[in-house]
């Protein structure tokens, strides 16, 4: 079976902090992808990073990096700098199989 | 770039009624996407369009849901008969293609049954 599993169902941060998100996901395929998404409470969801099982390097986008660590089967988000406008859901996804997995996410708020 | 476009934005229906989505992809995206998100939790994937084939349904409740994609671009998703506990947003996203690439999502629709 394949699954996402974010344990931390809301977080705080203070403004201009760094933030961790933990996903662990757990799958036996050897090729997979994981991706983070951003979820305003407007609704819509919005594509943030993405590690291929396969790559070296953590993924780093602007202020978004991936903490891809194979081993522990763990990919958690880190935000560099919090911004009000971090504040939303974030949710950890994993593609393997033709199959595309969300786990249960995680509220941030950032405090001013 | 247009983005992915869904309607209706909001629907409110009572329970035995039947329903319908529409989605638009981006232009050009050969994988199509509708998932289902029940208040509280991630989303679940529905079903996966490859062009106008279908690469995986294994998660759609085909006794009452049905999706399908016209031509390779639009798609719709059905529900009939609906159930108190289909009331949930229902995304479509579009990508280049399978697996590594990004999803980009629509706004949602909104069902409400009673």
């Amino acid at each position: 079976a394949q699954k996402i599993t974010q344990t931390q169902p809301g977080m705080f941060v203070q403004e201009k902090e760094a933030v961790t998100l933990d996903c662990t996901y757990d799958t036996s395929d050897p090729s997979y992808g994981l991706f983070w998404y951003k979820q305003p409470s407007s609704g819509e969801m919005i594509f943030l990073i993405y590690q291929g099982s396969y790559d070296q390097q953590n993924a780093t986008e602007g202020r978004y990096s991936l903490n891809f660590q194979k081993a522990r089967k763990s990919a958690n988000l880190v935000i560099s700098a919090s911004q009000l406008g971090d504040s939303a859901m974030y949710f950890c996804a994993m593609s393997g199989g033709n199959q595309f997995y969300f786990g249960t996410g995680t509220s941030l708020t950032v405090i001013p | 770039e247009a983005g992915v476009a869904q309607s209706p934005r909001y629907k409110i229906i009572e329970k035995r009624q039947s329903v319908a989505f529409w989605c638009n992809p981006i232009s050009g995206h050969a994988t199509l996407y509708w998932y289902q998100q029940i208040l509280g939790q991630g989303p679940k994937l529905l079903i996966q369009f490859q062009n106008n084939g279908v690469v995986d349904d294994s998660q759609l409740p085909k006794d009452r849901f049905s999706a399908e994609r016209l031509k390779g671009v639009d798609s719709t998703l059905k529900i009939q008969p609906a159930k108190l506990e289909d009331s949930a947003v229902y995304l479509c996203a579009s990508s280049p293609g399978q697996g590594a690439y990004e999803q980009y999502f629509g706004p949602g629709t909104r069902l409400t049954v009673t």
